[in-house]
């Protein structure tokens, strides 16, 4: 059975910390990872990455694929409130595996 | 880019009703779409795959019957929640790929429905 895990479930910090959220997953058709975040309602997109060791970077985010170790890792360095959130990963390729998501709570 | 509609946003509606909850795909053509559902503090658990011309795909542990999927068109997909019940209160979302960008998935607004 195909399976995402995500963690820690929860995370709480301060504005300015730095956090790392992890991916892993276990499919059997596996063409990429794609992170989203979900504020309210619907996901927006962050990240697809389907190489392994590529870092991709978009402002203070920045995500990387190990397919070796099956696992992804979301960084945020200089947290702000506006990134309390829940930040899902999901495996591909089109009927995406969503993985239980990690809920950010960023304090100031 | 490519945009997703989903209407209605919210609902309420009475036990052993049913509710139409539609999926539109704005400016591009979707041959499939996907529905998910989510409960309160849970991640999204893929339901069922639209496809346009043919029977929706459900996964394992979704009663068919319950949850009427029906592709009319390649830019309308519909979720039907029939008979419903105050366990199926929950938010709705669907998606659609497009393989015109490097985002490959597109959701819609979500429906959130509460059944009295």
């Amino acid at each position: 059975e195909d399976k995402v895990v995500q963690s820690p479930l929860s995370l709480v910090v301060h504005e300015g910390d730095t956090v790392t959220l992890n991916c892993s997953y276990e499919v059997t058709n596996f063409r990429s990872l794609l992170w989203y975040k979900q504020e309210k309602k619907a996901p927006t997109f962050l990240f697809m990455l389907t190489s392994s060791g590529i870092e991709k970077k978009s402002g203070r985010l920045s995500s990387i694929l190990d397919k070796k170790e099956l696992s992804s890792i979301l960084n945020i360095t200089a947290t702000q409130t506006g990134d309390s959130a829940i930040y899902l990963c999901a495996v591909g390729p089109d009927k995406l595996i969503f993985g239980t998501g990690t809920r950010l709570q960023v304090f100031p | 880019g490519a945009v997703v509609s989903q209407h209605p946003s919210w609902v309420i509606c009475k036990s052993g009703t049913s509710v139409k909850i539609e999926c539109r795909s704005l400016d591009f053509q979707a041959t499939t779409m996907f529905w998910y559902r989510q409960f309160p503090k849970q991640s999204l658990m893929l339901m069922a795959t639209s496809n346009e011309g043919s029977k929706a795909t459900y996964e394992q542990g979704v009663e068919k019957d319950k949850f009427l999927i029906n592709h009319a068109s390649l830019t309308l997909s519909t979720l039907t929640v029939t008979s419903a019940h105050p366990e199926d209160s929950s938010f709705y979302i669907c998606s659609a790929p497009w393989t015109g960008g490097r985002e490959k998935l597109f959701f819609g607004s979500g429906t959130q429905l509460s059944v009295l």
